[in-house]
């Protein structure tokens, strides 16, 4: 089975840039999450949606960063315009709650890194 | 809202000794606490997790124990091999589900040969 699907792997832009990234959840998942890992931060929760509707966007930073789950199999992560402490790796995950045990599936990444 | 602090930051270890990684959290009201193992350049993936109304939970070598008093929980992972090596995350949330987790910063497990 298809994991979470996540692109691009690498983004390297320069500031004041849009960058998008994107994720395809497990199918049958209901939930899904974008995280931000730094070292200094760890994992942050951005955002999450459940059944494509966002349910808590409390985690992100600030209006630069927008997201969207226009439909149950895709979502994004606007950052727009990107600055140099954007850089970090972004993680999409997918849980479902029906019947689960709350288990988060991590896809494995997008590194974006701002100069 | 939850704070979930976690110890050591690195931890390197003989290979074919313990490890052991300690976690604290602020609300009582959690009740789930998962561990995810995350290897370089992959994502986190969920290696064992623990309810509240559980002390103990193994499965083979490794082994999560909670105090609900105390409200600590940590990782036991015993005859640590070379692919124990990783970044351990310890987490707790409210609800049982994968909504609402808060994440420890993480421990870096080094097995040395």
């Amino acid at each position: 089975d298809a994991g979470v699907i996540q692109s691009p792997r690498h983004e390297v832009t320069e500031m004041g840039q849009e960058v998008t990234l994107r994720c395809k959840p497990i199918s049958g998942h209901d939930y899904l999450f974008w995280y931000r890992q730094t070292m200094m931060r760890g994992l942050e929760l951005l955002i999450y949606f459940n059944n494509n509707v966002p349910i808590d966007d409390s985690g992100m930073p600030e209006d630069r960063f927008s997201a969207k789950m226009p439909n149950a199999s895709f979502s994004t992560l606007k950052i727009q315009p990107s600055e140099p402490r954007d850089s970090a790796v972004y993680f999409c995950a997918s849980s479902a709650r029906q019947g689960s045990t709350g288990e988060l599936f991590f896809g494995e990444g997008s590194r974006l890194t701002v100069l | 809202g939850e704070n979930v602090e976690q110890h050591p930051s690195t931890l390197s270890v003989q290979e074919g000794d313990s490890a052991v990684i300690k976690c604290t959290y602020s609300d009582s009201a959690s009740n789930y606490f998962p561990w995810y193992k995350q290897e370089l350049g992959k994502g986190p993936q969920l290696i064992i997790d623990i309810r509240s109304n559980v002390g103990e939970k193994k499965d083979q070598r490794i082994a999560v124990t909670l105090n609900k008093t105390a409200k600590h929980f940590s990782l036991h992972i015993t005859e640590t091999q070379p692919e124990d090596s990783a970044v351990y995350f310890c987490a707790a949330s409210k609800g049982g589900g994968a909504d609402g987790l808060t994440f420890g910063k993480g421990t870096h497990l080094i097995i040395q040969p």
